[in-house]
């Protein structure tokens, strides 16, 4: 089966743009997540949907972060405006149900914000 | 605030040998633990895990040790092979929160 897409690898902007990344689960997995991991820590979940339900955001920055998962499939995660600390690698991972399912991790995408 | 812990950051074994890879967690409520390894410019990929119910898990070249006294996992991985080399996280949940929460990672090098 095909794993996690996430589209673009890398990206570099300036502080104070926008961006938004995008994110295809596994096909029939039905639990997003979205994750933030900046250099030498661990990942750090950001939002968690079941279907196109938000079940968690409490750690997302909702004053310039935003994700949307339309129809229970895609998603997309936007920062706007970008600040320098939001540098980091932007994972999206998905489950076939909850949590306690195997997380499967798409590749990530690396942003640099000058 | 770090609920799980890997005091570690890097870790070299030999070819051959054992590598054990330590983690320590704070949260009680944490029920379901697990490792992933992770190569550069890839998105982590699940190892193996292990439930607060059992103390040890095996899976081939690798087991999870769960000390739930001592908030302490580990993993073994014999004999350690250069294609493990790697940066490996633990990661623990609390099944009733739902949510996942990642060490700082080892990385681990298997010099042949």
């Amino acid at each position: 089966e095909a794993g996690v897409a996430q589209s673009p690898r890398y990206k570099i902007i300036e502080k104070r743009q926008s961006v938004a990344f995008w994110c295809n689960p596994i096909s029939g997995h039905a639990t997003l997540y979205w994750y933030q991991q900046i250099l030498g820590q661990g990942p750090k979940l950001l939002i968690q949907f079941q279907n196109n339900g938000v079940v968690d955001d409490s750690q997302l920055p909702k004053d310039r972060f935003s994700a949307e998962r339309l129809k229970g499939v895609d998603s997309t995660l936007k920062i706007q405006p970008a600040k320098l600390e939001d540098s980091a690698v932007y994972l999206c991972a998905s489950s076939r149900s909850g949590v306690t399912e195997t997380q499967y991790f798409g590749p990530g995408t690396r942003l640099l914000v000058l | 605030d770090q609920q799980v812990k890997q005091n570690s950051p890097s870790l070299s074994v030999q070819e051959g040998r054992i590598s054990i890879l330590n983690c320590d967690y704070t949260n009680s409520m944490f029920d379901y633990f697990l490792w992933y390894k992770k190569y550069p410019a890839e998105g982590p990929t699940f190892l193996i895990s292990i439930s607060s119910i059992k103390d040890k898990n095996e899976d081939g070249r690798f087991t999870v040790f769960l000390n739930k006294s001592a908030k302490h996992l580990s993993l073994h991985i014999v004999p350690s092979q250069p294609g493990d080399s790697a940066v490996y996280f633990c990661a623990a949940e609390d099944s009733g929160a739902n949510n996942l929460f990642f060490g700082t990672g080892t990385r681990l090098t298997v010099i042949p």
